[in-house]
């Protein structure tokens, strides 16, 4: 059981470049969610999904994509880099039940736009 | 927006005191609250939760408490071990539907420094 897996690590990009983030959990949930973390910041909403199929927009969604067509992964997209997006990217799922439950965290991707 | 709010504080312990960090939200629908920590280069842990109809809740060596009337609340550590040293981030939900259902935020956090 891995739990909440993204993919890559580490990447660097170049200005304009595009690229897509996986996220990958494999207990269920029906909630995903993508955030990005800058220095001294806490966690800022980018896009979240409550179900396959469907996402909406977060606090800062502007510049990212975002796709849900199977359950288990919930990919961001960044369509044109730009140095403001260098961050820690991380990616949450949350199950639902009758009972709220709290959401479990991928280990972060770091990516620098130069 | 709705929005969770930290001030980004940090809070400085002896090993051994308790520590107590606050968290103020501005959404009144929210019924789900979550604390997490955070250590240096790896994502959220989960510590404790608290649903909108409690006001306490206990842990191993963790408590949440719950205000709604001023939108606070709180985390109390019981004798803070240096592997206590973190940033804790308070989270805020709404599964009551509407145009937010579903949505998790989080405030800007608390830095965490136990020192021996």
């Amino acid at each position: 059981n891995a739990g909440v897996t993204q993919t890559p690590k580490f990447r660097v990009l170049k200005t304009g470049q595009s690229m897509t983030l996986l996220c990958a959990q494999d207990m269920n949930h029906e909630y995903m969610y993508w955030y990005r973390q800058d220095p001294g910041m806490g966690l800022r909403l980018i896009h979240y999904s409550v179900g396959e199929g469907t996402t909406a927009k977060g606090e800062v969604p502007d510049g990212y994509n975002v796709s849900r067509l199977k359950k288990q992964n919930f990919l961001l997209g960044l369509e044109s880099a730009a140095p403001s997006q260098t961050s820690v990217y991380f990616c949450a799922s949350r199950a639902v039940t009758i009972l709220v439950t709290e959401a479990f965290f991928g280990q972060g991707t770091r990516l620098t736009v130069v | 927006g709705e929005s969770v709010g930290l001030h980004l504080p940090t809070l400085s312990v002896q090993e051994g005191d308790n520590s107590i960090i606050n968290c103020a939200y501005s959404n009144s629908a929210s019924d789900y609250f979550i604390w997490y920590k955070q250590e240096s280069g790896k994502g959220p842990q989960f510590i404790i939760d608290i649903r909108s109809n409690m006001d306490k809740r206990q842990g191993q060596r963790v408590t949440v408490l719950l205000n709604k009337t001023v939108k606070h609340l709180s985390l109390q550590i019981a004798a803070t071990q240096p592997g206590d040293s973190a940033v804790y981030f308070c989270a805020e939900t709404s599964n009551a539907g509407g145009t937010s259902y579903g949505k998790l935020t989080f405030g800007q956090g608390t830095i965490l420094t136990v020192h021996p």
